[in-house]
């Protein structure tokens, strides 16, 4: 029983140009999404949310937009960097249990 | 230095041997848990706590056992190690359920021989 799916496991993208990461889900209860960045050898990192009420959210380089009708987000890094190479985890929150839903990652390789 | 710490990095045991996973974080965070990583699998989540004495499974608890005497400190428990549960294992802990982001530890690698 997949809630979240990220379809792509991986992602290759030139220095300087758009990444976009995308994730589909099936619960609609889900009331909070989280996006987390994981380098080797470390423990994932929060990067960016959006609450359910609204359809975009912007930090910097990255946007995430989402799709509730369309059960799905994405995550958009403009541009991207190569220090942006990383595993990139879609993580909706669970409203009824409050219990966060990993995905099971994309990895984003930016080459110069 | 203050945050989330994990020990022991690495470690290689045999089927059958108990092991015993530390994570200590030095915020006074309510919430803490404990997460498996696998190919293929992103991470799942174990056993969370959301304070001291107050624990709950979470997607994979089998053949796991948690504690939590003290708010800071949140060992994880392998009581006899198994093939299947080689993984990289993660801590993690927050400060309340509303916003929901998660402070990760390094990670785990546990192999089981």
């Amino acid at each position: 029983d997949q809630q979240v799916k990220q379809n792509s496991p991986s992602l290759s993208v030139q220095e300087g140009r758009i990444s976009i990461l995308n994730c589909d889900y099936t619960n609609s209860m889900f009331d909070y999404f989280l996006w987390y960045k994981k380098y080797p050898a470390e423990g994932p990192t929060f990067l960016i949310s959006i609450s359910s009420i609204k359809d975009k959210n912007e930090d910097g380089r990255f946007t995430v937009f989402l799709n509730k009708s369309a059960k799905h987000l994405s995550l958009h890094i403009v541009p991207s960097q190569p220090g942006d190479s990383a595993v990139y985890f879609c993580v909706p929150r669970r409203m009824e249990t409050d219990k966060l839903i990993f995905g099971t990652g994309t990895r984003l390789q930016v080459f110069p | 230095d203050a945050g989330i710490t994990q020990s022991p990095r690495y470690k290689i045991t045999e089927t059958g041997r108990q092991v015993t996973l530390m994570c200590h974080q030095t915020w006074s965070h309510s919430y803490m848990f404990w997460y498996r990583q696998d190919l293929g699998h992103g991470l799942r989540l174990i056993y969370y706590s959301a304070a001291a004495d107050i624990t709950d499974k979470g997607e994979v608890p089998d053949g796991y056992v948690v504690s939590r005497s003290k708010t800071e400190n949140f060992p994880l428990t392998l009581e006899s190690a198994t093939r299947s549960q080689t993984s990289v294992y993660f801590c993690a802990s927050r400060s309340s359920p509303e916003l929901g982001e998660l402070f990760f530890g390094e990670g785990s690698r546990l192999t089981v021989l």
